[in-house]
């Protein structure tokens, strides 16, 4: 089946840890973006990527960061510096920048 | 720069009846639009996109938009409300120029009463 799978679903932390959420894809998509819903606030961009190698900020890249080693993969690590990392997190894909994007299911990510 | 404006956060119908859920936008560049559906604790759907083409977009689900640039809108619409149409909407533009990011709207929940 072709798609985006983010993993895990759920995932606690205690405050202060680093945690990194899994996104994969096997769309042979270039694109790839990360995004933080928070209720009432729609989607709000955290990191995207054109191309294998390259990523950029988004709108609210501070205390986040991402990785593209490989054009199936980007990881995001929400560090210690998030002020307010409970949210639900969703990553998606697109064949480049002007196209739809196809989400996965999102992780669910509570600190405590 | 450009933004996506979702006029109502919350629209309520009776099953059977239509479905309007309005969208105006704002872009420097030619854009492209779309419209997303997500249920709950899940990802997004995609129900329609507008990319230049034919002005009146037809998705699933019974799903259609129209796009209108004098009036920058690009409204949703549906003839008649299903319960399992009960969900949240999104309303999305990219530029197709410039940074090419796309803007999402707030989201419109939609409320399908028996």
């Amino acid at each position: 089946d072709g798609g985006i799978t983010q993993s895990p679903k759920y995932l606690f932390r205690k405050e202060g840890q680093n945690v990194t959420l899994s996104c994969e894809q096997n769309l042979n998509h270039d694109a790839m973006y990360w995004y933080r819903q928070d209720p009432g606030q729609g989607l709000r961009l955290i990191y995207y990527s054109q191309i294998v190698n390259d990523f950029q900020k988004g709108d609210i890249a501070e205390g986040y960061s991402v990785s593209r080693e490989k054009k199936e993969s980007f990881p995001l690590t929400v560090t210690s510096a998030q002020k307010n990392p409970t949210a639900f997190y969703l990553c998606a894909s697109s064949i480049d920048l002007s196209t739809e994007a196809f989400f996965g299911q999102g992780t669910r990510l509570t600190v405590v | 720069a450009q933004s996506v404006t979702q006029l109502d956060s919350h629209v309520s119908v009776s099953e059977g009846t239509p479905v309007l859920l309005r969208c105006n936008y704002s872009s420097s560049y030619s854009p492209s639009l779309f419209w997303y559906v997500q249920h709950p604790n899940k990802g997004l759907q995609l129900l329609l996109k507008y990319t230049s083409a034919a002005t009146l977009v037809k998705g699933i689900n019974g799903f259609e938009a129209e796009f209108k640039k004098s009036e920058t809108s690009f409204h949703l619409t549906k003839p008649s409300a299903h319960m399992s149409d009960a969900a949240e909407y999104f309303c999305v533009v990219i530029p197709l120029g410039g940074s090419y990011i796309p803007t999402f709207g707030r989201g419109t929940s939609l409320i399908v009463h028996p």
